[in-house]
């Protein structure tokens, strides 16, 4: 069956180390999304790729980074610079013509 | 702006029915998504809207109205199951970030037996 896969569904991570979270999908979708979502504050926009090779900022990417190397994969890099990395991060996928998104089951990251 | 504003928390009774308000003011609008989200789980869609009016779906129903932005969701003979976030979510299409959707912060809705 298609879907979008994220690894680890827990991750623990010291302070000052940078971690690397997995998105991968078999939808043939063009679009991929990182979320990160905190309690009280709703989901709010990471980063966003529409192709392959190409990615665009979103409402909070300071501190992260990403890249689309391939269309099936958008890894979500959480640098030592991002102040506050502990919370639950989602990653969506969509095709065209745009719909809605179909969700990972998410990563919950704790820094320590 | 973007902006997307609904309850925080709400709370009604096993059987009974609930409607979840949802409004909405973006630069340009193609459709309105309604999500529910249980604890520590992703988001799982339930309706669509892109033209006024009322989407039935089972249990659950969604609305909306483009000349008030306004939507609502409304979950009949509620269940305990449905103790869940509702996240309601705009699609924009205007600028940069055509296809992406802007969500509201969510209300989390208690079932009470």
């Amino acid at each position: 069956d298609g879907g979008i896969t994220q690894s680890p569904k827990y991750l623990f991570r010291k302070e000052g180390q940078n971690v690397t979270l997995s998105c991968e999908q078999n939808l043939n979708h063009d679009a991929m999304y990182w979320y990160r979502q905190d309690p009280g504050q709703g989901l709010r926009l990471i980063y966003y790729s529409q192709i392959v090779n190409d990615f665009q900022k979103g409402d909070i990417a300071e501190g992260y980074s990403v890249s689309r190397e391939k269309k099936e994969s958008f890894p979500l890099t959480v640098t030592s610079a991002q102040k506050n990395p502990t919370a639950f991060y989602l990653c969506a996928s969509t095709g065209r013509p745009p719909k809605g998104y179909t969700f990972g089951s998410g990563t919950r990251l704790t820094v320590v | 702006g973007q902006n997307i504003d609904q309850p925080t928390e709400m709370t009604a009774t096993e059987g009974a029915i609930v409607q979840i308000n949802c409004t909405y003011q973006t630069s340009g609008f193609n459709g309105l998504f309604w999500y529910q989200q249980h604890a520590g789980e992703a988001p799982t869609f339930l309706s669509y809207n892109v033209l006024d009016g009322l989407e039935e779906k089972g249990r659950f129903s969604s609305f909306l109205s483009r000349s008030k932005g306004y939507s609502y969701l409304l979950l009949k003979e509620l269940q305990m199951k449905d103790s869940a976030s509702y996240l309601c979510a705009v699609r924009e299409i205007y600028g940069g970030s055509q296809g992406n959707l802007i969500f509201g912060k969510g209300t989390k809705l208690s079932v009470k037996p």
